[in-house]
């Protein structure tokens, strides 16, 4: 089993839907939890860090753990063309490198 | 200006050429990364460097060395490159205790022929 699991998609929605990106982990160490967003011929810039279980929200953006499930996803609301990028979770636990997930590939269509 | 910075931004190279691929950055982090991308498989780790005298080998470091030549610079070389060494390559830096978030250059798309 992969450290980190993430369905590749890709996604592909309509403007203005609800988006939910998810990842799955095994390694119960993981206490840091990151989402970044890379665009086509891109680095990956990051989109969202939380520390905890629980909620973040940043504007359009929620980002959600669940430790108990070794879960986490990120939520899109009213998703915009510009959103359409490939999204990566990335996770550490105490060995100071990031593990990532593979990334989802989304494209939201005017 | 960008924060992490790399040269060059593309590379066509042909089989058995070595190649450096050179990072630097502005924002006075300790500690910086060379990943490869490649489609389906994410972004893998190198090598990584959490100070200018302490150097690690990553998922996949054969046929890649490493100089730290500063705070601010970390190289990647190719010392014989061959086709499967095609990808596309980022460096990253974070700040380190306790602060993880990692912080990506353009990248660097790498052809071997």
């Amino acid at each position: 089993q992969k450290e980190v699991e993430q369905d590749p998609g890709p996604l592909s929605v309509p403007e203005g839907a609800i988006v939910s990106l998810n990842c799955t982990y095994s390694n119960s160490a993981f206490q840091y939890f990151m989402w970044y967003r890379q665009y086509s011929r891109k680095g990956p810039e990051l989109l969202m860090y939380t520390y905890s279980s629980g909620n973040k929200e940043d504007g359009r953006f929620t980002a959600q753990v669940d430790k108990s499930s070794k879960y986490i996803s990120l939520f899109i609301r009213d998703s915009q063309p510009s959103d359409s990028a490939t999204y990566l979770c990335a996770m550490e636990g105490g060995s100071e490198k990031l593990v990532f997930g593979k990334g989802t590939k989304l494209t939201v269509n005017p | 200006d960008a924060d992490v910075t790399q040269t060059p931004r593309n590379r066509i190279t042909k089989t058995g050429k070595r190649i450096m691929l050179e990072c630097s950055q502005t924002k006075g982090h300790d500690r910086m990364y060379w990943y490869r991308q490649d489609p389906g498989l994410g972004l893998q780790l190198i090598y990584y460097s959490f100070d200018v005298k302490d150097i690690n080998k990553g998922e996949i470091s054969d046929g890649y060395s490493v100089s730290r030549q500063a705070q601010a610079k970390f190289s990647l070389s190719l010392e014989s490159a061959i086709p499967n060494q095609t990808a596309l390559y980022f460096c990253a830096t974070s700040e380190g205790y306790g602060q993880e978030t990692q912080y990506f250059g353009p990248g660097t798309r790498l052809l071997v022929l």
